[in-house]
Order: structure tokens, then C-alpha cells, then sequence
């Protein structure tokens, strides 16, 4: 168990619709990234959180936003879904040193 | 550039030792890692080596890093059935950004 958690485990929805998911750091990281793992495209980053700013950004598509609350939790917001958008979605944190990066469960997204 | 490279899969016999390689093209990576994903299952740091380190050994896991070819590996000893899972390789650049490789799956015969 990494100390990440990521809600919810499965998600099935529509094309069109739109979905938030939701990711809880370790316990004192400062840091959360977001990862989209397709089979055609291998894991791919999205998108860096540092205590609540964003500090780098990698292929999100302009339809995904994400944010960090105070409390250091993660959504990470994807609207107008297209099948292409069938994935896994991953959490993952770090601490302010940033040596390793710890990843959630991940979240299996499935757009029909 | 950054750009990290596996091959894609790979296959041992139980007892065996494996060798997962991996290659990497921008000379400033500062740490690089190894992470397992068994199926359907998130990403598990199963370990890394500073960029100024040649080797490190971990139990059954032995990392070699060669920066003049930028070549990455890792060695396990003793292959087990339970080591059959996807193995990424990756690499971190400047302020916390990691590039992960494509992966190679680990297929580990009894």
C-alpha cells in the first residue's frame, strides 16, 4: 500500500458525459501528478500539482483540468468524453524533495 | 530530447535471473527508477539509483547504470512466478518531471 488513495476504483460512463476523479496524497506529501495509462499510449503525464499551484503541465487535453484543495487532495476533471478517453487514470505523490514519486491504485475510466 | 526506451517483452525461466534494459537520451537525469505493475494494479517504486551512482543492489534487485551509454538496468535474481509483471523504467529531469518508459513485460515460466 503506497499511502495514495484514488476514488473510484472503476468509473463507466457516456460519450459527451462528464467525470471527476479524486486522489488523496500520502500523508505529508506536498506534490500530486496525474497519469493517464492507455494501451496504444503507454503512461503519459498530465498534469503536476505543488501545494495547491500548478508546476507542470504535460499532454492534457484542453477538455481535462485538474486542481489541488488545501488539504492537498486532487480532482482531476475530464468533460466531453470520447472513447479515446478509456483508461487508467493514476494519482501519484511525492514530498517537497520530490526523490520518488508514489502512485495510487488508479482509477479505470470506460467510456461508452 | 527526452526520451526513454524498453523492449517490450521478455521471457524467463522460474529460477533464472532476468535482465530488464532500459535506454535514455537526456544526459541531465538527476534520478532514475524501476517501478512493477502486476495486472491491474497501480505503479510500485521497487527502486532507484542517483545518476552518480554505477550500481545498486537491493535483495534480489541489482541496478546498473552505464551514463556514458545512458543505459539503465535491472537484474533480478531468482526470478519467481510472482515477479511476473510489467517493469518501467524511468527517468527524472529538472524540477521533479519523470518520463517513464514504455514498459516491458516480465513473463516468468514455472
Amino acid at each position: 500500500d503506497s499511502g495514495v488513495t484514488q476514488t473510484p476504483k472503476h468509473l463507466i460512463t457516456a460519450t459527451g458525459q462528464r467525470v471527476t476523479l479524486r486522489c488523496s496524497p500520502r500523508s505529508g506529501d506536498l506534490s500530486v501528478y496525474w497519469y493517464q495509462q492507455s494501451l496504444d499510449q503507454g503512461l503519459q503525464f498530465l498534469i503536476q500539482y505543488y501545494n495547491g499551484e500548478e508546476r507542470a503541465k504535460g499532454n492534457i487535453l484542453e477538455r481535462f483540468s485538474a486542481q489541488q484543495f488545501p488539504d492537498l487532495h486532487s480532482e482531476l476533471n475530464l468533460s466531453s468524453l470520447e472513447l479515446g478517453d478509456s483508461a487508467l487514470y493514476f494519482c501519484a505523490s511525492s514530498s517537497a524533495a520530490g526523490d520518488t514519486q508514489y502512485f495510487g491504485p488508479g482509477t479505470r475510466l470506460t467510456v461508452l | 530530447g527526452e526520451d526513454v526506451e524498453q523492449s517490450l517483452f521478455l521471457s524467463v525461466r522460474e529460477g533464472d535471473s532476468s535482465v530488464i534494459n532500459c535506454t535514455y537520451t537526456d544526459s541531465s537525469s538527476t534520478y532514475l527508477y524501476w517501478y512493477k505493475q502486476e495486472p491491474g494494479a497501480g505503479l510500485q517504486l521497487l527502486t532507484y539509483i542517483f545518476s552518480n551512482m554505477d550500481m545498486k543492489q537491493d535483495q534480489r534487485l541489482t541496478v546498473l547504470l552505464n551514463k556514458k551509454d545512458k543505459h539503465l538496468s535491472l537484474r533480478i535474481a531468482d526470478t519467481q512466478t510472482g515477479d511476473s509483471a510489467i517493469y518501467f523504467c524511468a527517468e527524472k529531469l529538472g524540477y521533479q518531471k519523470v518520463t517513464f518508459g514504455t514498459g516491458t513485460k516480465l513473463q516468468v515460466i514455472p
